[in-house]
């Protein structure tokens, strides 16, 4: 079954903590974005991926951080400096067309 | 720069109602256009997608017509069920460069029995 798969479902963050959510598809596809989703908003871009080992930032990058190392996985680490992280985050892939994976919801403790 | 406007919700129907679902976008050159709908604690899932003018795309009951002339892309559904709840977004690839997604804000569509 080719898919995106997001984990963990739920993350909680302390204060003054990183957190690493993960992205992981099986599309076989070059492309990979994550979303940051608002109640009662719209999607916004984090960062994205064309291709393995490079990645550009986004509409809101200030505060997050993404590697691309292997061409099926884009993980997205909420760092310190993100003072307001509580929201939905999507992870998708694709070209023309993106895919989207069921996503994590973050919370801060 | 490119945008895509939906109307606002939420909508209310009752089963088995018409629906239809205004998007307008803004956009220089030829985008393709998509609705996608995402179901509550979920990701966003297509529905359908329009590559070029006067393309219908269509899926589980819902179409849409991408209209070049009025720059539009209306979701339609001829008889909504309890589970077609849900918010629907409309959105737009400007296969420009690294096809930059360009997504409305959502409408939440309620189906009551």
């Amino acid at each position: 079954d080719g898919g995106i798969t997001q984990s963990p479902k739920y993350l909680f963050r302390k204060e003054g903590q990183n957190v690493t959510l993960s992205c992981e598809q099986n599309l076989n596809h070059d492309a990979m974005y994550w979303y940051r989703q608002d109640p009662g908003q719209g999607l916004r871009l984090i960062y994205y991926s064309q291709i393995v080992n490079d990645f550009q930032k986004g509409d809101i990058a200030e505060g997050y951080s993404v590697s691309r190392e292997k061409k099926e996985s884009f993980p997205l680490t909420v760092t310190s400096a993100q003072k307001n992280p509580t929201a939905f985050y999507l992870c998708a892939s694709g070209e023309e067309t993106q895919y989207f994976g069921p996503g994590t919801r973050l919370l801060v403790l | 720069g490119d945008s895509v406007t939906q109307m606002e919700g939420p909508v209310t129907l009752s089963e088995e109602a018409f629906l239809t679902i205004n998007c307008t976008y803004t956009a220089t050159g030829y985008p393709s256009l998509f609705w996608y709908v995402q179901y509550p604690g979920e990701g966003l899932q297509l529905l359908l997608k329009a590559t070029k003018a006067d393309d219908k795309g269509s899926n589980k009951g819902f179409e849409a017509t991408y209209r070049k002339e009025t720059t539009s892309f209306h979701l339609e559904k001829g008889s909504v069920q309890v589970s077609d709840s849900a918010v629907y977004f409309c959105a737009l690839s400007d296969r420009r460069g690294y096809q930059k997604v360009t997504f409305g804000t959502g409408t939440k569509l309620q189906v009551i029995p």
